[in-house]
């Protein structure tokens, strides 16, 4: 079975660092990744797909990368706004579109 | 401007069929490239996708829960239902449903989401 692993599942950062969270995927699915933000009580936003595509709409300061099994979510200075839990998703409809466990992303 | 809403009971008991509809307005699943997805979370955590229809009719489930789910659509109602069989406590959740395009075979996410609605399953 597909599955994603989301590291670290917790983090604490102050506004304006620089954030990633890793996606490892159980085997490779070359660039069917998507990223998503949740907010307490909200639905899921679409932040990224294909890996490193930028939704319509999303700040620039949110970038994806990597391929294969390995991906990575960056967010280049942490904003007040951007305190949610963000999930990967694959989205090889031949598969499974499993998400990854999610990591929340509080104020430190 | 897309926009869709699920429907359906807020409480079910357990072994009792759970029946979900997707209303949905701004696009035609008769659309080339155009898919509906249904994606669950339990009260605190993460999500699980559960099945997705495209407009061509192709459907595709998740693995672990493909036994107890259907998943249809009614293009002329702007439409798609999703029953789910003996539900259990664990199957309490909030359900979504989910609008996806796909260009060329490739999924580009799930870009518009409905409020989601609660599904208590208790006697």
């Amino acid at each position: 079975d597909m599955q994603l692993t989301q590291s670290p599942s917790f983090l604490s950062a102050s506004v304006g660092d620089r954030v990633t969270i890793t996606c490892r995927a159980s085997q490779g699915i070359s660039s069917y990744l998507a990223w998503y933000q949740q907010k307490p009580g909200k639905a899921p936003k679409l932040l990224i797909y294909a890996a490193s595509t930028l939704q319509s709409g999303v700040p620039s300061r949110f970038s994806g990368s990597g391929s294969g099994t390995e991906f990575t979510l960056t967010i280049s200075s942490l904003q007040p706004e951007d305190f949610a839990t963000y999930y990967c998703q694959q989205l090889n409809s031949y598969l499974a579109l499993t998400f990854g466990g999610g990591t929340k992303v509080e104020i430190k | 401007q897309i926009t869709l809403k699920e429907s359906g009971p807020t409480l079910v008991k357990p072994t009792q069929t759970l029946t979900l509809t997707c209303t949905f307005s701004g696009f035609s699943l008769s659309t080339s490239e155009v898919g509906v997805g249904w994606i669950r979370q339990p009260p605190g955590k993460a999500l699980e996708w559960l099945a997705l229809i495209y407009w061509d009719d192709d459907k595709r489930y998740s693995p672990s829960l493909k036994s107890r789910l259907t998943i249809t659509k009614d293009t002329s109602k702007n439409q798609v239902v999703l029953t789910m069989t003996n539900m259990d406590p664990v199957d309490t959740a909030t359900y979504y449903c989910a609008h996806i395009r796909s260009r060329a075979g490739y999924n580009q996410g799930f870009d518009y989401w409905g409020q989601g609605t609660l599904v208590t399953v208790s006697s």
